[in-house]
């Protein structure tokens, strides 16, 4: 199976800040990479897929990056309503894994 | 508009079986391909599921031979039956439908339905 290390699992930041998140893969997964934000007791949502697509919808101020093993998701500026907890998926090779997920909370 | 309503969930005892549905309208369940995703109480996401246009099905081992995923064309409906149920399935469990043109697997999520296995 592929592992997902994703890092931090939380962060602490406020309103205006870039904040960055991380994760790895055990091996390589090409583009197979999407980004989602879940907020309590929602369903998730996905932001960004196939490593740097943006989803419809979804500002601006949120950006991904990354190739092979390495990927990053970026906001560019946290807003009020950003605060949530943002998972990866490799949907590469099965079974699909996803990070253990980072929480944005308010500094 | 793309809407997945998902039903079925609710308190079963261990051993015990139960069906989730996932209603779909705006698009055509059969000419997509559709995912199942659980999360346990406080934990992160888990992929259980997939099926795809040409009917092909994939499983995660923790429910491999327990779960089963299907659809019905003529309801426009996805289903997860659930035998052999575990305390450890206990969880929220998430319909999805692929992204469209928008790539890759989980573009749109139902509202989730909750297992609870318990005695």
């Amino acid at each position: 199976d592929i592992q997902m290390t994703q890092s931090p699992s939380s962060l602490s930041a406020s309103v205006g800040d870039r904040v960055t998140i991380t994760c790895r893969a055990s091996q390589g997964i090409r583009s197979d990479l999407d980004w989602f934000q879940q907020k309590p007791e929602k369903a998730p949502k996905r932001l960004i897929y196939a490593v740097s697509g943006l989803q419809s919808g979804v500002p601006s101020r949120f950006s991904g990056s990354g190739s092979g093993t390495e990927f990053t998701l970026t906001i560019s500026s946290l807003q009020p309503e950003d605060f949530a907890t943002y998972y990866c998926l490799q949907h590469n090779n099965y079974p699909w894994t996803f990070g253990q997920g980072t929480k944005v909370e308010i500094k | 508009e793309v809407q997945l309503v998902q039903s079925g969930g609710g308190l079963i005892q261990p051993g015990g079986s139960l069906r989730l549905s996932c209603a779909a309208s705006g698009f055509t369940v059969s000419s997509s391909y559709m995912t199942w995703v659980r999360q346990a109480p406080g934990k992160g996401l888990e992929w259980v599921s997939v099926i795809y246009s040409g009917g092909a099905t994939h499983y995660a081992d923790s429910v491999k031979g327990r779960f089963t995923i299907s659809r019905d064309n003529s309801r426009n409906t996805l289903y997860l039956q659930m035998n052999s149920l575990r305390a450890e399935d206990t969880a929220m469990y998430y319909c999805a439908k692929d992204g469209g043109e928008a790539r890759g697997p989980l573009g749109y999520w139902g509202q989730g339905t909750l297992v609870t296995v318990s005695s």
